[in-house]
């Protein structure tokens, strides 16, 4: 089974240039999430979503960043205009959505490694 | 509120010393726990996890047993190896709420030949 894929996998941009990350979940997966990682810290979460609808982003600085899931499947973040403290690891995340269940394991991708100049 | 500690690192070992990593956690209700590691240059992948109280998960030779009376999910493999190195993340999430993964700050794990 493909695990989550994102694109690009390292991205160099100048500051106040905008940028765009793709992810494509595992399939069968309705929930999504992206993440910012630093470096030497755990991921924070930016926005999750159910299927096409974004049901978490209170963490999503949205005077500058913006995400979608059209068709509830694939996902794109954007930065616009990019700052210099924006570089750091891009993660998106799946699970399957869990309802009423226990738990909700999430699967994550190799992230999108963004510097900023 | 909900929160995990984990030891702080880096952690030095040689290869084939016997690994503890510790990690603790506050919740509300009745957690999920994870550990996910984390190797150089990659994203996040998931080790193993337990659901309920006295679950252990395993994997790749590593263990971590749920234990409810002392709020722990301590991470243990018997004989480490030079490939173990890596950044491992204790985390986790409270069920029939948003799911949120809850972190711990992650532990650097360095295993020297």
């Amino acid at each position: 089974e493909a695990g989550v894929v994102q694109s690009p996998r390292y991205k160099i941009i100048e500051k106040k240039q905008p940028v765009a990350f793709w992810c494509n979940p595992i399939s069968g997966h309705n929930t999504l999430y992206w993440y910012l990682q630093n470096l030497g810290q755990g991921p924070e979460l930016l926005i999750r979503y159910e299927n096409e609808e974004a049901v978490d982003d209170s963490q999503l600085p949205k005077d500058r960043f913006s995400a979608e899931r059209l068709k509830g499947v694939d996902s794109t973040l954007k930065i616009q205009p990019a700052e210099l403290g924006d570089s750091a690891v891009y993660l998106c995340a799946s699970s399957q959505g869990a309802g009423e269940t226990d738990t909700d394991t999430q699967y994550f991708g190799p992230g999108t490694r963004l510097t900023v100049l | 509120g909900n929160s995990v500690t984990q030891m702080e690192g880096p952690v030095t070992l040689s290869e084939e010393a016997f690994l503890t990593i510790n990690c603790t956690y506050t919740a509300t209700g009745y957690p999920s726990l994870f550990w996910y590691v984390q190797y150089p240059g990659e994203g996040l992948q998931l080790l193993l996890k337990a659901t309920k109280a006295d679950d252990k998960g395993s994997n790749k030779g590593f263990e971590a047993t749920y234990r409810k009376e002392t709020t722990s999910f301590h991470l243990e493999k018997g004989s480490v190896q030079v490939s173990d190195s890596a950044v491992y993340f204790c985390a986790l999430s409270v069920p029939r709420s948003n799911y949120q993964l809850i972190w711990g700050a992650g532990t650097k794990l360095i295993i020297k030949p």
